[in-house]
This record gives structure tokens, C-alpha cells and sequence, in this order.
């Protein structure tokens, strides 16, 4: 099946600054998706980005599904940045959704 | 417009018990998925229900019974509960309406002790 790797594992910011997160996969995708989970486990869905660029406030995203990786990019990090970012992909043709293991980020005020 | 609701929130079972989680989906989805993330690790796949059928099933055990009704809610059955079990059960919703993101609940965290 389709695998999926995210790096880095953890992350360690000074507030301010700013960082890019990388999932990278095994298979052509038609859907992917970049989560934050925060401490309480909600699972907020940040961007539904199977392919191109979006932005949202401090954080943007781009997806090359031709080289199988997407970036998250979080500019000017604050403490409530801190969580767990995961990736989540789905084959094409298939209904089953793969996360990725997480980058674990926190932000030191 | 209500998001994806689960219950109960926490549950605490004993080793062989059996144990049901229930999800209402978006308004305007029809697609259930039910994942499970132990502690430190990512979701995992359990299955995904539409049309009242279960569409695809990860690497789960038969332990693990799902079933959605005619409104698109749906519950997660779990028979003869394993210490390893132990986890966040989370639901997902989306439409089967073009390539559309999925919306996940708040989760039911189970322990079994």
C-alpha cells in the first residue's frame, strides 16, 4: 500500500519563527490533506491540497502530486502552534486514507 | 450547521467486554470513516461505510464491526476488548459528491483496563 513519511519528527521553535514541514509519498494521490491535532486530540483540518498552493494566514501549503510531496509552511510561529501536523493521503481509486506518523512541533514563547 | 459529533467523549471498559461508539456525520456528507489512534502514533484505518455498506476495511481484526443507517450515521462495534485496544476513536465524514476533504469529530477516547 501507499506510504507515507513526514519529516522532521519533531521540531523545536522559537516563537517568531518560521518552518517548513514535508510529507512525502509513495503512490499518485487524489486527495491529501494537512491536519493539526492539538493537545486535546481534535484533529482541524488546515488544507485539503491534493495538488497546487493555498494560503491561510500565516500558514500556506504546495503540493507537487507529479514528485509525490507536499510542504506546509508556517511563518511567524506563536505558542498556539505548538501540536501534532499530519499528513493524510488517498490512493487514486481507492478509499482508504493513510496518515502519515506526524511532526510534532512546539513553539517556546 | 452542526460538524461531525461522536459519543460518548470517554469510556472506560474491563478485558472482554464489547463496546459501541457512535458518529453523525456532517450535514451533507454520506461517507463514514472510523480510525484509531493509540497513543504517540497517527490514525490507522479501520473502515469506511457508504450506502449503508462497508466500502474498504484496513488491518483490523473481525473484533471490529461497523454499521451505518439510512441517515448516514453510524457506529464502531468492538467484541472481546484487548488491553491493546486502548485508544482515540476517531469518526470522518465527507462527500461522495466530487474529491472533497474529510471532516473528523472530536473523537471517544477508550480505555480498557
Amino acid at each position: 500500500g501507499i506510504q507515507v513519511e513526514q519529516s522532521p519528527p519533531d521540531l523545536i521553535l522559537q516563537e517568531g519563527a518560521n518552518s517548513t514541514l514535508r510529507c512525502n509519498f509513495s503512490d499518485s494521490v487524489n486527495n491529501l490533506q494537512w491536519f493539526h491535532q492539538n493537545p486535546w486530540g481534535q484533529l482541524i483540518n488546515l488544507f485539503y491540497i491534493p495538488s497546487g498552493t493555498k494560503q491561510n494566514g500565516r500558514l500556506s501549503a504546495t503540493t507537487v502530486a507529479t514528485e509525490r510531496y507536499s510542504l506546509l509552511y508556517i511563518s511567524s510561529s506563536q505558542t498556539t502552534d505548538s501540536g501534532v501536523y499530519f499528513c493524510a493521503v488517498r490512493n487514486t481509486g481507492g478509499f482508504k486514507t493513510i496518515f502519515g506518523a506526524g511532526t510534532r512541533l512546539f513553539v517556546k514563547a | 450547521d452542526a460538524g461531525v459529533t461522536q459519543s460518548p467523549t470517554h469510556l472506560i471498559k474491563t478485558r472482554g467486554q464489547q463496546v459501541t461508539l457512535r458518529c453523525s456525520p456532517k450535514s451533507g456528507h454520506d461517507t463514514v470513516s472510523w480510525y484509531q489512534q493509540a497513543l504517540g502514533q497517527g490514525p490507522q484505518f479501520i473502515f469506511q461505510y457508504y450506502e449503508e455498506e462497508e466500502r474498504q476495511r484496513g488491518n483490523f481484526p473481525d473484533r471490529f464491526s461497523g454499521h451505518q443507517f439510512p441517515n448516514y450515521s453510524s457506529e464502531l462495534n468492538v467484541n472481546a476488548l484487548l488491553l491493546g485496544d486502548s485508544a482515540l476513536y476517531l469518526c470522518a465524514s465527507s462527500s461522495q459528491q466530487g474529491s472533497q476533504p474529510q471532516h473528523f469529530g472530536d473523537g471517544t477516547r477508550l480505555s480498557i483496563l
